[in-house]
């Protein structure tokens, strides 16, 4: 069993839409969730983090923890076609250096 | 501008040929790292370094060596390249590690025949 777990979809959504993102896990000791937005032939880049159960809203965007369910979620409204990318869930032990990767969901945003 | 710079962008290289895929960051950033992406497999870890001199493995680090002797380099090496090496490889800085979460070089897209 992987680590983390996230559907690879393709996601395709018109404008406007409410996209939801998910991962989930099997250690319970992940306590730092990161997701990560990747533009086609480009590295992926820090989209939130947040430190153990919670939510955390940034602009359009909303980072939503479930410790007990070891589930992570990644709200965005109103997308945009700005917002096609792959989307990465990350997570960590601590604050040390290795993270585990989920493998990624392609969303497609149609003007 | 801040950034982490990776070389070349793409490589085409036969088995057993030895080669350096540079990485350096200008950031300052005290946390270095390089992983795989591979379809259906994710990001993977070969190898971190938390300051120059201190390096460890990461979950997949057959066939890579790394070195980090100035805070700012830390060139991955493959001494002899396999076709199993054929990937996206991508070196990352950070200055806290998990905390703040990692930023991203543009990515070595390598062709092992």
């Amino acid at each position: 069993q992987k680590e983390v777990e996230q559907d690879p979809g393709p996601l395709s959504v018109p404008e406007g839409a409410i996209v939801s993102l998910n991962c989930t896990y099997s250690n319970s000791a992940f306590q730092y969730f990161m997701w990560y937005r990747q533009y086609s032939r480009k590295g992926p880049e820090l989209l939130m983090y947040t430190y153990s159960s919670g939510n955390k809203e940034d602009g359009r965007f909303t980072a939503q923890v479930d410790k007990s369910s070891k589930y992570i979620s990644l709200f965005i409204r109103d997308s945009q076609p700005s917002d096609s990318a792959t989307y990465l869930c990350a997570m960590s032990l601590n604050t040390g250096n290795q993270f585990y990767f989920g493998t990624g969901t392609s969303l497609t945003v149609i003007p | 501008e801040a950034q982490v710079t990776q070389n070349p962008r793409y490589l085409i290289t036969v088995t057993g040929k030895k080669l350096t895929v540079t990485c350096s960051q200008n950031m300052n950033h005290e946390y270095m790292s390089w992983y795989r992406q591979d379809p259906g497999l994710g990001l993977r870890q070969i190898y971190y370094s938390m300051n120059v001199e201190v390096t460890d493995k990461g979950d997949v680090p057959e066939g890579y060596k790394v070195s980090r002797k100035e805070k700012r380099n830390f060139p991955l090496i493959l001494e002899s390249p396999s076709p199993n090496q054929t990937s996206l490889y991508f070196c990352a800085s950070s200055a806290t590690g998990a905390v703040l979460g990692y930023t991203f070089g543009s990515g070595t897209r390598l062709t092992v025949v």
